[in-house]
């Protein structure tokens, strides 16, 4: 597609169950990033990627939180044993390269944790 | 570490009125990127202007443009001519250098209401 996709678009889940989340980048861009923002707050970053590799995994919240990415196109954002708090709409971006363009956001998931 | 302050939490103006959205930041960087984001109710983040902090020109783009301060670490995002699709979320955003990690801090947002 043209643009950057994520799915799904809503999940609602139990406490305790994990969820696995995709995104699915602008082809051809090499950086990609993921974004929680939680209610009535910015965005918070998490983690991005260049091509396959993380150089930066500070954002993560906890070592619930895992994410990779394939063939330098579909990334993955796993949440393990989901805590209410971790309700939240989660964006992924991607960019041509990391250096200097600008992001392209997808329309995120909505994550509800009951 | 750098911080990203966005002071309005709700701002209001009338149609084909001019308003402008504060952002103020902090780092220690010299290089660096300021970015303006727009988030309607369809949660898609758009981009709507960007700086770069080397250039001293004042990035403008259609009825969008900034006014950068760096001395001051002010970045404010002024709306001409606001129209009823305006109305949105609008994020200041600021970018690590090249050599940096390239994460981006974004501010809580400010959310802009646009009254017919």
């Amino acid at each position: 597609g043209a643009g950057v996709s994520q799915s799904p678009s809503n999940k609602v889940t139990e406490k305790g169950k994990d969820v696995e989340l995709r995104c699915d980048p602008i082809s051809g861009h090499t950086a990609l990033y993921w974004y929680r923002q939680s209610l009535g707050q910015g965005l918070e970053f998490l983690i991005y990627f260049q091509g396959n590799s993380a150089p930066d995994k500070s954002g993560l919240p906890s070592d619930r939180f895992s994410a990779e990415r394939t063939g330098g196109s579909v990334s993955t954002l796993t949440i393990q044993r989901t805590q209410q708090e971790d309700s939240a709409v989660y964006l992924c971006a991607s960019s041509l390269r990391a250096e200097n363009q600008p992001q392209h956001f997808g329309d995120g998931t909505r994550l509800s944790i009951l | 570490a750098q911080t990203v302050t966005q002071s309005q939490p709700e701002m209001s103006v009338q149609e084909a009125e001019t308003v402008t959205l504060s952002c103020t930041y902090d780092t220690s960087e010299s290089d660096y990127y300021l970015f303006w984001y727009k988030q309607p109710p369809s949660r898609q983040m758009i981009l709507v202007i960007r700086q770069e902090a080397y250039k001293q020109q004042n990035a403008t783009e259609n009825r969008f443009s900034v006014n950068f301060q760096k001395a001051a670490k002010s970045f404010s995002l002024k709306i001409s001519d606001s129209q009823l699709g305006d109305a949105a979320m609008y994020f200041c955003a600021y970018r690590s250098p090249p050599s940096g990690t390239y994460k981006y801090i974004f501010g809580t947002g400010t959310r802009l209401k646009v009254l017919a």
